[in-house]
């Protein structure tokens, strides 16, 4: 099956700092990659679509410019919490659909805390 | 946009027993839907998924029935065992590399 990797899978960073989340698809080619935030015992609520070569679409309420997206290749996106609070320490995670599957292939997640 | 509805919140059975948990959507142009399976800290595992042109799938102890009509759509687990203690999401998606909504999610204990 597909692979998708995120790193890294936990960091922890101090308020006011930046912090880059990397996802990359191993063995396809992704033109389009999600990315979701997890609060403890809760669902997974996307937070916006990486589109290879334009502009993410972000989902209501997620701003676009604490969470900067980045899809430059067609294996790699990145998610960057700029400016992180306590309130941005959640569970982040990617997915990636290899095209004409449907299915969604999950990395691994990265776990943010700030303090 | 999707709305997914994913009941019970939690679910508690006996080693052996069954469980059913349920989801209803709202957008009628979803054609596809997920199961997952996701262990604390780690990533969403897919168990099974169906899709629109079917009514039922099955795969071992774990099947999934779809209702288009109702907008429903169920995972059933047979013989539950200790292992299968975990939370479980319901999905869908319009397909084709669309987004997915999830359900809110259901806390299955089996005891033993």
């Amino acid at each position: 099956g597909a692979v998708v990797s995120q790193h890294p899978s936990w960091v922890i960073c101090k308020s006011g700092t930046s912090v880059k989340i990397e996802c990359r698809s191993l063995d396809f080619q992704a033109t389009t990659m999600f990315w979701y935030r997890q609060f403890p015992k809760q669902s997974l609520m996307l937070m916006a679509t990486s589109n290879e070569g334009s502009k993410a679409t972000y989902e209501q309420g997620v701003e676009k410019d604490k969470f900067l997206i980045n899809h430059a290749s067609l294996t790699l996106s990145t998610l960057t919490v700029t400016s992180a609070h306590p309130e941005d320490s959640s569970f982040y995670i990617c997915s990636a659909d290899r095209q004409g599957i449907g299915e969604a292939f999950f990395g691994q997640g990265t776990r943010l805390t700030v303090v | 946009g999707e709305n997914v509805e994913q009941h019970p919140s939690t679910l508690s059975v006996q080693e052996g027993d069954s469980a059913v948990i349920k989801c209803t959507y709202s957008d009628s142009a979803s054609n596809y839907f997920p199961w997952y399976k996701q262990e604390l800290g780690k990533r969403p595992q897919l168990i099974i998924d169906i899709r629109s042109n079917v009514g039922e799938k099955k795969d071992q102890r774990i099947a999934v029935t779809l209702n288009k009509t109702a907008k429903h759509f169920s995972l059933h687990i047979t013989e539950t065992q200790p292992e299968d203690s975990a939370v479980y999401f319901c999905a869908a998606s319009t397909g084709g590399g669309n987004k997915l909504t999830f359900g809110t999610g259901t806390q299955l204990k089996v005891e033993l």
